[in-house]
């Protein structure tokens, strides 16, 4: 049973540029969430996706929005990047309780 | 939002040894969970506990909710537990949603 999927790896882009991160869940799971995590930070929640409707939306602009499809996948775009949002990025799956965390996506701003 | 605070912030130990890692909240929770993050960014479940003892090899978890803390120890240290040790919690009243999560442990293991 495949665990929670990231891609890219990593990823380097300029100010200004979108980027788009993607996420496959858990097999069964049908609850999205995506996190940022600065260095040397605890991760700070972005969004929750579930029935492919934004559920929950921590404190994070405009700019981060998400996407859900029907088999659940999830992807996080941001626009008009800035050096701040250098950071990795971790998207977890629930159903229930318990999240589970992918390998996460490093997004370097330049 | 609920406030979590971990300690101690830093750890370093000798392979072998046995460890303390606490961790504090400042309201009611419904969820509960350990992370291990390994040198490469990836978050390791460890425990899901809400409330009570759990034990999982040389690691177990208590949580006293009525006190607002989580303990997680580790028995007999090896280098392979090295990394960032978090807890993260979702405050009670809601089913769903955010994990808040504390600024971690740094535990460094020795040979």
């Amino acid at each position: 049973d495949a665990g929670v999927t990231q891609s890219p790896t990593h990823l380097i882009k300029t100010r200004g540029q979108q980027v788009t991160l993607r996420c496959s869940p858990k097999s069964g799971h049908d609850t999205v969430s995506w996190y940022q995590q600065a260095l040397g930070q605890g991760p700070q929640f972005i969004f929750q996706y579930y029935e492919e409707e934004e559920r929950q939306r921590g404190n994070f602009p405009d700019r981060f929005s998400g996407h859900q499809f029907p088999n659940y996948s999830s992807e996080l775009n941001v626009n008009a990047l800035l050096l701040g949002d250098s950071a990795l990025y971790l998207c977890a799956s629930s159903f229930g309780e318990t999240q589970y965390f992918g390998p996460g996506t490093r997004l370097l701003v330049l | 939002g609920i406030q979590v605070e971990q300690s101690p912030p830093d750890l370093i130990l000798q392979e072998g040894a046995n460890s303390t890692l606490r961790c504090n909240f400042s309201d009611s929770v419904n969820n509960l969970q350990w992370f291990h993050q390994n040198p490469w960014g990836q978050l390791i479940n460890l425990f899901y506990i809400p409330s009570g003892t759990k034990q999982n090899g040389r690691l177990s978890a208590t949580t006293v909710a009525t006190e607002r803390y989580s303990l997680l120890y580790i028995s007999s240290s090896q280098t392979t537990d090295s990394g960032v040790y978090f807890c993260a919690m979702r405050a009670g009243g809601t089913s769903y949603g955010k994990l808040t999560f504390g600024q971690g442990t740094i535990l460094t293991v020795h040979p």
